[in-house]
């Protein structure tokens, strides 16, 4: 089973929609989990940081459900501008300076006009 | 917003050739990674530095490759003798406290091709 594991996509959505993207990881033991996004041919940048309880960002929700292994993000009213690709992260945060991340291969969104 | 800085933005070198991949991490940080992406494939954790030795390191990071922070400000990725699969994007990050949930900032990158 991979480590972390997402639906590649690619989702291609309307301007206004709501879109949702899973992710599931292997190691019980992870103890923080992210969604960071990629353009192309760019570098990572962190989108959110999930928590146990669930956070929200504007038009971006985060869910976290230790007891299934399994991450969300769900990107209410899509924007042009939200066109990329989506990773899930997992840090298995074995101790200090050991900030080894593990990334999904992503899920693409395409939003269209 | 501060930055980490890489250099080259694009590097081509000739199979068994040595190279060496520049990062300038964010000035007050003390945690330093390097990770690489192949085109089409997820971002790969390389090696974690701290305290001027690695922290850690992951099964790609074999003896063909070492990092260094030679002075204060720069952190060096080597590979002494490129093969053709070593073609990717190199990416540099660091940390401040390299625990939980703390932002890591990535560079833009350094993107390799073997010949």
């Amino acid at each position: 089973r991979k480590e972390v594991e997402q639906d590649p996509g690619p989702f291609n959505v309307p301007e206004g929609a709501t879109v949702a993207f899973n992710c599931t990881y292997s190691n019980s033991a992870s103890q923080s989990f992210f969604w960071y996004r990629q353009d192309c041919r760019k570098e990572p940048k962190l989108l959110m940081s999930v928590y146990s309880s669930g956070n929200e960002d504007g038009r971006f929700t985060a869910q976290l459900n230790r007891a299934s292994q399994y991450i969300s993000l769900l990107i209410r009213d899509s924007k042009l501008s939200d066109s990329a690709t989506y990773l899930c992260v997992v840090n298995r945060n074995s101790g200090a300076g050991s900030y080894q991340l593990t990334f999904g291969k992503g899920t693409k969104l395409s939003v269209i006009p | 917003e501060p930055e980490v800085t890489q250099t080259p933005s694009h590097q081509v070198t000739q199979m068994g050739q040595e190279v060496i991949l520049r990062c300038v991490p964010i000035s007050n940080h003390l945690y330093f990674y390097w990770y690489r992406q192949i085109l089409g494939q997820k971002v790969e954790f390389l090696v974690s530095f701290y305290n001027n030795e690695i922290s850690e390191k992951s099964e790609i990071f074999d003896d063909q490759f070492s990092v260094e922070r030679p002075d204060g400000s720069n952190f060096t990725l080597k590979i002494r003798s490129t093969k053709l699969e070593d073609s990717a994007m190199y990416f540099c990050a660091s940390s401040d406290t390299g625990v939980g949930n703390e932002k890591l900032f990535f560079g833009s990158g350094t993107q390799l091709s073997v010949l």
